[in-house]
């Protein structure tokens, strides 16, 4: 098991409901980040945090709100989220915004 | 849009083989590369990087490095069974991150 833990590891949604992806690294590193994996697809990076400020949103929907209190935890808030929107979120963090990733074990989303 | 091409396989070795995985990328500012490997219903775990020309050398792993062709490989030495995964190229460019979608490997015992 790696440093990187999220919370939940599985979730399932209704279209109207709000739910937070909660992701805790514990390897001291100073980026992190929010991936969305779909079957068939590549890895697609969503948002970026370099010491607790956003740096990246790659043109994500706004019902998908990031949140990094401090640089070592980091949320991804749902709301409103379409069946589309069901895949494994993935989190990693990064010693720096250039180097090697660390990936969490993922959330599987379904939403319904 | 920076693209990174991999041939999504399957590919088939038989156990003690070189396994041979390719990757393509579309921008010539690409700045680091990785491989990663990820199991059925796992998240990716890091392989090895390399940021310079040549080869880089990890146990039974070796990346290779092209810049004026644009492309990375990873091989495998001694393929075991416990290698089967999909494996996944990664570019870096400006703090963005572009995978591509993977090389399913199986190694056959």
């Amino acid at each position: 098991e790696t440093g990187v833990t999220q919370t939940p590891r599985h979730l399932v949604m209704g279209m109207t409901n709000k739910k937070s992806l909660k992701c805790e690294q514990h390897l001291g590193h100073n980026a992190m980040y929010w991936y969305k994996q779909s079957a068939k697809k590549p890895l697609e990076l969503m948002f970026v945090y370099n010491f607790k400020e956003q740096t990246e949103n790659n043109s994500v929907p706004s019902r998908f709100s990031p949140e990094c209190p401090n640089s070592s935890h980091l949320f991804l808030h749902l709301h409103t989220l379409q069946p589309e929107d069901s895949a494994l979120y993935l989190c990693a963090s990064s010693p720096t915004g250039f180097g090697e990733q660390f990936f969490g074990p993922g959330t599987r989303l379904t939403v319904l | 849009q920076k693209e990174v091409e991999q041939n999504s396989g399957p590919l088939s070795v038989p156990e003690g083989a070189i396994a041979s995985l390719n990757c393509t990328y579309s921008d010539r500012g690409s700045q680091s590369f990785f491989w990663y490997r990820q199991y059925s219903g796992k998240s990716p775990e890091l392989i090895m990087f390399i940021y310079s020309n040549g080869d880089k050398e990890d146990g039974r792993f070796t990346a290779q490095l092209n810049k004026a062709s644009q492309y990375v490989s990873l091989l495998i030495r001694d393929s075991q069974p416990s290698d089967s995964a999909t494996y996944l190229c990664a570019v870096n460019e400006d703090n963005q991150f572009y995978f591509g979608t993977g090389t399913s490997l199986t190694v056959i015992p």
